[in-house]
């Protein structure tokens, strides 16, 4: 099945610096990489999604890079806010052995230090 | 706009008992799924349905059981709790029968199972 790696778990920037977040994934054949922002208490949220034949994306101070190749893709956040604090997930979406669903990394915990 | 609802948030039962979670969105979702979600494990699929008479079991399916009688409601039962089974629970739905769009969290059920 698809394996996912995400790293740092936990990241710290000051106010208004950007952050960037890496994730690996196993499987070639995955052809969908999501991102999620989940606050306490709260279920994960979308933030931005990327598919394998688009190599960037972006929107406003998010944006997200896939490398088919190295098969890691990366969600950077500019300009960052004191909102922006939260766990952040990438997965990927694998189909292999007749099931259907998304591969989450273990997560993030980004911290905005004012 | 109600989008994905679980219930209960909460639920505290003793190793044996059998519970039902519910699940239910008002999107006329084809997709819905469900996920467990453990301190440092990030999300794990339990199993997942493309419209309503089908279901498949994701990659941590063993006890839990799900049906899907309708299209907007999803639910996961315990059939015999066991510790093991503390987690969060998430529901998810996404239009299409794939998983490779915007995936719609609800907010949470936190199980203890004691």
């Amino acid at each position: 099945g698809e394996n996912v790696e995400q790293h740092p778990s936990t990241l710290s920037v000051q106010e208004g610096d950007s952050a960037v977040i890496k994730c690996t994934y196993s499987d070639s054949a995955s052809n969908y990489f999501p991102w999620y922002k989940q606050e306490l208490g709260k279920g994960p949220q979308l933030i931005i999604d990327i598919r394998s034949n688009v190599g960037e994306k972006k929107d406003q101070r998010i944006a997200v890079t896939l490398n088919k190749t190295a098969k890691h893709f990366s969600l950077h956040i500019t300009e960052t806010q004191p909102e922006d604090s939260a766990v952040y997930f990438c997965a990927a979406r694998y189909s292999g052995g007749g099931a259907d669903g998304l591969t989450f990394g273990k997560g993030t915990h980004l911290i905005i230090q004012p | 706009n109600a989008g994905v609802t679980q219930t209960p948030k909460f639920q505290v039962l003793k190793t044996g008992q059998s519970m039902t979670l519910q699940c239910a969105q008002d999107m006329n979702h084809e997709y819905m799924s469900w996920y467990r979600q453990d301190p440092g494990m990030g999300l794990r699929l339990i199993h997942y349905s493309v419209g309503a008479g089908i279901t498949d079991q994701g990659e941590v399916p063993n006890g839990y059981n799900v049906s899907r009688s309708t299209t907007e409601d999803f639910p996961l039962r315990l059939l015999s709790a066991a510790p093991s089974q503390t987690s969060v629970y998430f529901c998810a739905s996404s239009s299409g029968t794939l998983s490779n769009q915007p995936q719609h969290f609800g907010d949470g059920t936190r199980l203890s199972i004691l």
